[in-house]
């Protein structure tokens, strides 16, 4: 079964400040790779997706993630944070033609401003 | 928009109730899925389903049951609720396509007494 780890589980930070959450996956074949964010009391909802062509994906309000297949790592990334930016991040993983989803744990992050 | 409701943001229950939670999604989607989610544990996928009353357990089918008699609607049902039940309960959905994004619903928080 294919797992998806995400570290540092909670991560507080400044406005402002750079912020990059890791996500390594275990499953060696072709993968489709997620991250969602969930902001407090809202549902949750796709950041960005990737599953071919330029491994660098931008997604909404800023933020982007790289997908490095020699390291099977799909980290997320913003620049520049905003106390908007808090709320829990999960990395997510399928198989290419299987609509199963694998999540990581999650990562909460606080941004204060 | 995509649109995936709840019947119940919140639900309190007795241990040995049989329970049913209620999921409609309005996009004509062939895959719906049922998640619970745990602080620190992520989102794991009870059951799924890919097309009318056809369904696939997921990592933690054990003490729930489904039911999908209509292409809009899952139900997701724990037959004698018991307190370790007690999670916040995602319902979501997408198309065919394993790239396809995954639309969630506003969570039901049940809670098992």
């Amino acid at each position: 079964a294919q797992s998806v780890s995400q570290h540092n589980h909670h991560v507080i930070l400044s406005e402002a400040a750079s912020l990059e959450l890791g996500c390594n996956y275990s499953y060696g074949g072709t993968v489709n790779l997620f991250w969602y964010v969930q902001y407090p009391g809202q549902h949750l909802q796709l950041l960005l997706k990737y599953f071919s062509g330029d491994p660098l994906v931008k997604g909404i309000k800023g933020f982007e993630a790289e997908f490095i297949k020699s390291k099977f790592s799909f980290n997320l990334r913003k620049p520049s944070v905003q106390w908007s930016d808090t709320a829990e991040y999960f990395c997510a993983v399928n198989r290419r033609g299987n609509n199963r989803l694998a999540f990581g744990k999650g990562n909460q992050v606080v941004v204060i401003p | 928009d995509v649109k995936v409701t709840q019947s119940s943001r919140y639900l309190v229950k007795r241990t040995g109730e049989k329970v049913f939670l209620e999921c409609v999604q309005d996009m004509d989607h062939e895959n719906m899925f049922w998640y619970r989610q745990d602080p620190g544990l992520g989102l794991r996928l009870i059951y799924f389903s890919y097309d009318v009353k056809m369904k696939e357990k997921g990592d933690i089918p054990e003490g729930y049951s489904v039911s999908r008699e209509k292409k809009e609607r899952f139900s997701l049902i724990l037959e004698s609720a018991s307190t370790n039940q007690t999670s916040m309960y995602l319902c979501a959905s997408s198309g065919t396509p394993s790239t396809d994004t995954q639309y969630f619903g506003p969570g039901t928080r049940l809670t098992v007494l």
